[in-house]
Formats: structure tokens, sequence, C-alpha cells
């Protein structure tokens, strides 16, 4: 079936180590987005990348569709950036404006742990 | 803009009462969505309302949950009679299908769902 795999499960970094997340999906995508879940339970939108390369701050994400999966990047990382990853996608064809059905997969997170 | 708004944010309850959770989605956004997060089966959707008309309940456990939009700016989640499995997080989420928004890491950003803050339901 349609999936949404992460990797790894579990992180633990010191402050200001730099760290990369796996997000591997099994069909073509029309909508990836990562989640940051802070540990208010809150879940915050990092990125909306079907494809490509983006940057905001401390964090990137690439996408690379062809191979089905996506990584996100955390530089320096901070205390305030523990908690969980999610990665989450529309799989299936037709294209971003296919005007289908857009029901997010989600992966089952990688946990970060940021000590000081 | 106030983002995806739930209520209540806590809920405990016994088993077998009736619970009621709400949620007002993004202004302008035309697809609603309920998602339960548990330990076990981390965030699994439940239902997707698309112009208030729902259009995808495979996800609802069983009949004692039940959805509703009965317009563009509210939905509700009804659990009844509930039991002590049903404790989670239950979040809202809300994203605007068929049209382009600009998204949160920069660009055009089609059907990009935001979550509210979720409701956090114990059932003793």
């Amino acid at each position: 079936g349609i999936q949404v795999e992460q990797s790894p499960p579990d992180l633990i970094l010191q402050e200001g180590a730099n760290s990369t997340l796996r997000c591997n999906f099994s069909d073509s995508v029309n909508n990836l987005q990562w989640f940051h879940q802070n540990p208010w339970g809150q879940l915050i939108n990092l990125f909306y990348i079907p494809s490509g390369t983006k940057q905001n701050g401390r964090l990137s994400a690439t996408t690379v569709a062809t191979e089905r999966y996506s990584l996100l990047y955390i530089s320096s990382s901070q205390t305030t950036d523990s908690g969980v990853y999610f990665c989450a996608a529309v799989l299936g064809g037709g294209g971003q404006f296919s005007g289908g059905y857009n029901k997010l997969i989600f992966g089952a997170g990688t946990r970060l742990a940021v000590h000081p | 803009d106030a983002g995806v708004i739930q209520s209540p944010r806590h809920e405990v309850t016994e088993m077998g009462q009736e619970v009621t959770l709400r949620c007002k989605p993004i202004s302008g956004h035309n697809s609603l969505f309920w998602y339960r997060q548990t330990m076990m089966r981390g965030l699994e959707l439940l239902i997707y309302f698309n112009n208030n008309v729902p259009i995808d309940d495979s996800g609802m456990p069983e009949d004692r949950f039940s959805a509703k939009m009965p317009n563009a700016s509210f939905s509700t989640l009804k659990i009844q009679p509930s039991e002590p499995r049903d404790s989670a997080v239950y979040f809202c989420a809300s994203s605007s299908q068929g049209a382009i928004f600009f998204g949160t890491s920069g660009g055009a950003a089609y059907n990009e769902q935001f979550f509210g803050p979720g409701t956090r339901l114990t059932v003793l």
C-alpha cells in the first residue's frame, strides 16, 4: 500500500550539530509537507515541498520526486529544535493541479532531542 | 489570520458520555480534515470535507463517531458514547483545494494543510 517512511526514528544531538532527516515515499507525490511537533504538541508547518529545494533559516529541505525521497536538513541545532519531525505526502498521479483528493499520509516521525 | 481554531483544548470525560469537538478552519479554505493522534497509531485521518461535503469518512473508527460541517466556517466531531480507547489528541486541519496560496516556505503551495492546536481528550 501507499507508505511514507521516515528515518532515523530517534536522534540525539548536541547543540550546534547538524543533522539530516529522511523521508521515503512509495508513489509519486502531489504534495509533500514537513512538520515539527513541538513538546506542547503543536504541529508547525516547516515546508511545502513536492519537489526541489527550499531554505528557511537554519532549516532546508530537498525533495527528489523521481527517486521518491525528501530530506530535511537542520544546521546548528538548538534546544528549541527538539520535538518530532513528520513528513507527510499526498501520493498518487495526476499532478499538482489535478484537483484530486489531497489526503495526507504521515510518516511515523523522527523524534529529535537536542541537548545543551 | 488566526489559523485553525479548535475547542476545547482539553476534555476529560467519563466513559459513556457524549463528547463534541469543534473546529473553525482558516477563512477562505474549502477543505477540512479531522485527524487523531495516538502513540500506537500515530496520526491518522478520520474524515475529510470538501466544500462542506464529506468526501471520505473511511477513517472514522465506528458508528460512535460522527462529523458535520454545517457551513464553511464550522465543523464538529462527535463521539457518542465515548470509551477509554478514544483517548487521544484530535486535530483539525484545513487547506484550500483548487487554489494556489503563497506557501509556508515560499513559492506557490497547492493543498498545503494547516493544523489547529488539537484537543486532548481523556475518557476515564
